[in-house]
């Protein structure tokens, strides 16, 4: 059952280009996150929000900016795309209670290409 | 061992056998939890198991905890077609922040 819903599926895009993909939990969790994913499968944290609170900001490249309106979305910009942004953008929420995270729960994620 | 590995491992094993996936951590864990992700679509939690915990099990999966050794293992027991995934082990503290291993890709043979 799906309760983590990212859009779009896919999208292809030009170098230099502007991109935002979205995240809606039903789940009533208070954390959501973004990972990225490479064609090697490694799955590495870019930012984490608890209840709207940006908690987590992995090094990651300026042009990639968070945006939460409340705890149940989570979205993410990518302002001039690069080639190296080409990966599957994975959205995941979990109940941390203020303590550590619990269960992720994961969405289907959005694969990027770069041409 | 995924965290102390570069590259996703893979395993390659026939139906019926048994398989053990291993992890090790260096930083302070509070929770261990193991993922699989089938093609196509994110990870989603088989097992989770807490610092106060050796072993958890559930059906044929079976995960333990070292904390002396900070490692983890997940073991499937007779595997099956349907076990053909990539598996991950994560780490949590008292932190939001949930770190990934580079994970093994399992294929069961018939």
């Amino acid at each position: 059952e799906t309760a983590v819903f990212q859009t779009p599926n896919y999208h292809v895009t030009q170098v230099g280009n502007e991109v935002s993909f979205n995240c809606k939990q039903t789940l009533g969790h208070d954390t959501m996150y973004w990972y990225k994913q490479d064609s090697k499968k490694l799955l590495k944290i870019m930012f984490s929000y608890n209840n709207k609170q940006l908690i987590v900001n992995e090094t990651v490249p300026r042009r990639f900016s968070p945006q939460s309106s409340d705890k149940a979305h989570l979205n993410l910009r990518i302002k001039s795309v690069e080639p190296e942004d080409s990966a599957v953008y994975l959205c995941a929420s979990s109940y941390t209670g203020g303590t550590s995270a619990e269960t992720l729960y994961f969405g289907s994620g959005t694969r990027l290409t770069v041409l | 061992s995924q965290w102390g590995e570069e590259n996703l491992q893979a395993l390659s094993i026939q139906e019926g056998e048994d398989v053990t996936m291993n992890c090790s951590y260096k930083t302070y864990t509070t929770v261990v939890h193991w993922y699989r992700q089938d093609s196509g679509r994110g990870p989603a939690l088989i097992i989770l198991i807490r610092s106060n915990e050796r072993e958890k099990r559930s059906g044929r999966l079976r995960a333990t905890l070292d904390t002396s050794s900070q490692s983890s293992s997940l073991s499937i027991t007779a595997a099956q077609c349907e076990d053909t995934a990539v598996y991950f082990c994560a780490r949590s503290s008292n932190t939001n922040k949930v770190v990934f291993g580079t994970g093994t890709r399992l294929q069961v043979l018939p």
